[in-house]
């Protein structure tokens, strides 16, 4: 049973450039859920999704930030236009979706380096 | 909005000591409380989680105790070993604690 997974493990692009991050959960999980962690601090939550729907999104930057989770295919974060500031480790984590409390079980990241 | 503190953001103890790291909580609608674990450029990996209806849950040399009251709660872990040594979060929800960096020195 394979955990989540999360494509590419290190991403670097320059300003102005897009960041496509790729999150696939769990089997069987179809709940999804983005974080932000900057260096040597905590997890910022982002957003929160299940298929086809944006549960709460209340972390997630007002402008060039957006996420998706169709039918099909993996969760998609993306960033446009990235700035030096969004240099960061982008952990998304997945849950059964059974309950409002269900254990989430993290990606092992992608590291997004902007140069 | 919504916040968890947590305390303190470095810990250091002999192996076989206790530690223990404190959170607060400030939303009261929060029930589920899980603690995470990081090493050093891995991803969190979850240790133990309580859910309101409860105030203490143990695993082993691990455990977690939640006052709803005081919107609070803490994890203790005894018997500590060197491979103890990580940055350990708590969360409220989907809100997590800044952190704190255990070092266990053998």
């Amino acid at each position: 049973n394979a955990g989540v997974m999360q494509n590419p493990r290190h991403l670097v692009r320059r300003r102005g450039q897009e960041a496509r991050l790729r999150c696939s959960p769990m089997k069987g999980h179809s709940h999804v859920y983005w974080y932000r962690q900057l260096p040597e601090e905590g997890l910022k939550f982002m957003v929160y999704l299940q298929k086809e729907n944006i549960i709460d999104e209340s972390g997630m930057p007002k402008e060039r930030f957006s996420a998706e989770f169709p039918k099909e295919g993996p969760s998609i974060l993306r960033i446009q236009q990235v700035v030096r500031g969004d240099s960061a480790a982008y952990f998304c984590a997945s849950s059964p979706g059974l309950a409002e409390t269900d254990t989430q079980y993290f990606g092992p990241g992608t590291r997004l380096t902007v140069l | 909005g919504e916040n968890v503190e947590q305390h303190p953001s470095t810990l250091s103890v002999q192996e076989g000591d206790s530690a223990v790291i404190k959170c607060t909580y400030s939303d009261s609608a929060s029930n589920y409380f899980p603690w995470y674990k990081q090493e050093l450029g891995k991803r969190p990996q979850l240790i133990i989680d309580i859910r309101s209806n409860v105030g203490e849950k143990k695993d082993q040399r691990i455990a977690v105790t939640l006052n709803k009251t005081a919107k609070h709660f803490s994890l203790h872990i005894t018997e500590t070993q060197p491979e103890d040594s990580a940055v350990y979060f708590c969360a409220a929800q989907l809100i997590f604690g800044q952190g704190t960096e255990l070092s266990v020195k053998p």
